[in-house]
């Protein structure tokens, strides 16, 4: 059974600071993906990652992907009030058959 | 334009009645979904149809019922409802494997409450 773990589920920051968020899964998968939500809104896409070694930017978000360590990771840089939200880290064991979710990280940027 | 749509966006009901949330995707994508988040923001698969077929049927008690009329449609029916299935209900829709895109897409959720 895939398995998907996030760390930390909690996150409180400082405006200006940096951090990462860990995400683990368990078994041999096609891709990684990142969501954004806010509070009773969606799941807004931010990343797909497809291979190892992949990283993408958007912003002040910087996604990786470590097929080998079955980790990825999402940095924060100079976080903003804005960046608050749940960000969600999601893997499909077959490319479009399903996503398992991690538990989510709760991000809050204090100004 | 939506994507993704789902109906009701809002559904507060009592202990043991029937009701049904409906899901439309304009995406041409075959594969949809049925996705429950619960209280603590845990995301689980429940269903999933690939072109009008039923592929992923996870462990959810046989009170809910799916079912797609075409692939652009699936639809939740949930029978003698409980407490316990106050929630969140997303839909998704995707491409399966080999289509031309990747990644998933998301309806606005149902927020549905038990009283």
């Amino acid at each position: 059974e895939l398995k998907v773990e996030q760390n930390p589920l909690f996150l409180s920051m400082q405006e200006g600071k940096n951090y990462t968020i860990y995400c683990n899964y368990s078994t041999t998968s096609d891709r990684l993906y990142w969501y954004r939500q806010d509070p009773g809104k969606s799941l807004e896409s931010l990343f797909v990652l497809l291979s190892n070694g992949a990283v993408k930017q958007e912003g002040r978000l910087m996604a990786s992907l470590d097929t080998k360590a079955r980790l990825s990771t999402l940095h924060i840089t100079a976080a903003v009030h804005d960046l608050s939200a749940t960000y969600f880290c999601a893997v499909d064991k077959v490319a479009g058959n399903m996503l398992t979710f991690g538990g989510g990280t709760r991000l809050m940027v204090k100004p | 334009d939506t994507a993704v749509s789902q109906t009701p966006k809002y559904l507060v009901t009592q202990m043991g009645n029937d009701k049904s949330i409906k899901c439309e995707q304009n995406l041409g994508h075959d594969t949809m979904y049925w996705y429950k988040q619960d209280s603590k923001k845990f995301l689980k698969i429940m269903f999933s149809y690939n072109n009008k077929e039923l592929i992923i049927n996870e462990t959810v008690p046989n009170r809910f019922s799916p079912k797609s009329p075409d692939k652009a449609h699936l639809n939740l029916h949930i029978n003698s409802l409980e407490l316990g299935d106050s929630a969140v209900y997303f839909c998704a829709s995707s491409y399966r494997t080999g289509g031309p895109g990747y990644g998933y897409t998301f309806g606005s959720g149902t927020r549905l409450t038990v009283v």
